[in-house]
């Protein structure tokens, strides 16, 4: 079955640097990949969906990259803000294509 | 409305009590989720509806964990007899595609449920 592993539990950074996120999975490769949002008490929220034919994709200050032969995604946030702090999920289809398969994610805190 | 919505925010009960759990989805959206988050782990998917129908139930943990759809709207997550280990957040999400888990999936706040 499909794992993905989300190779930093925490990640603290400051105020104004970038913020590199690793997604790795196993097993097949997906048609799609996904990263959202989750603040404390809440649900998650999307932010992104990269396509396995797409190299990178942007919005405002998020990047992200999938790379089909080393089975990995890349998510930045550029010029970090107080405000990104929130844990980050990476989801992938499952091979039935019937649901999502989360990370665990990474909680972000970036320090002021 | 204009979100997914879920109730109750937050359910206490006694071991061995059944308890129900209520997603609102989107209008319009066609497919709904129910996920597990327990504390310190990743989301669970339990079971995806199309419509009424439950194409993919693989994520029921055990015969304990039943869900329904009505109306191709709300949706109740049933579980019986519940353990200690049920304790958690169970998500639902609603998405507006017909085929499944490529399309982005709006989130409600989820139900905390505690099983003392």
């Amino acid at each position: 079955s499909q794992k993905i592993e989300q190779n930093s539990e925490a990640l603290n950074i400051q105020e104004g640097k970038t913020a590199t996120l690793t997604c790795n999975y196993t097993n097949y490769s997906p048609a799609y990949l996904q990263w959202y949002r989750q603040d404390p008490g809440r649900g998650p929220v999307f932010l992104l969906l990269i396509r396995e034919n797409e190299k990178e994709k942007r919005k405002e200050r998020l990047k992200v990259t999938f790379d089909t032969t080393l089975k990995q995604s890349l998510f930045h946030i550029t010029a970090s803000q107080p405000a990104d702090s929130a844990t980050y999920l990476c989801a992938l289809s499952n091979q039935a294509g019937t649901a999502l398969i989360f990370g665990k994610g990474t909680t972000l805190s970036v320090s002021s | 409305g204009a979100g997914v919505s879920q109730s109750p925010s937050n359910k206490v009960t006694e071991k061995g009590k059944d308890v129900e759990l209520r997603c609102d989805p989107i209008s319009g959206h066609t497919a709904l989720y129910w996920y597990r988050q327990s504390l310190g782990q990743g989301l669970e998917f339990l079971i995806y509806f199309q419509g009424n129908s439950a194409p993919d139930k693989s994520g029921l943990p055990s015969d304990r964990f039943s869900a329904e759809r009505t109306g191709g709207s709300v949706s109740t997550l049933t579980i019986q007899r519940t353990q200690q280990e049920d304790s958690a957040v169970y998500l639902c999400a609603s998405s507006g595609l017909t085929r499944g888990s490529t399309d982005t999936q709006y989130f409600g706040p989820g139900t905390r449920l505690t099983v003392l």
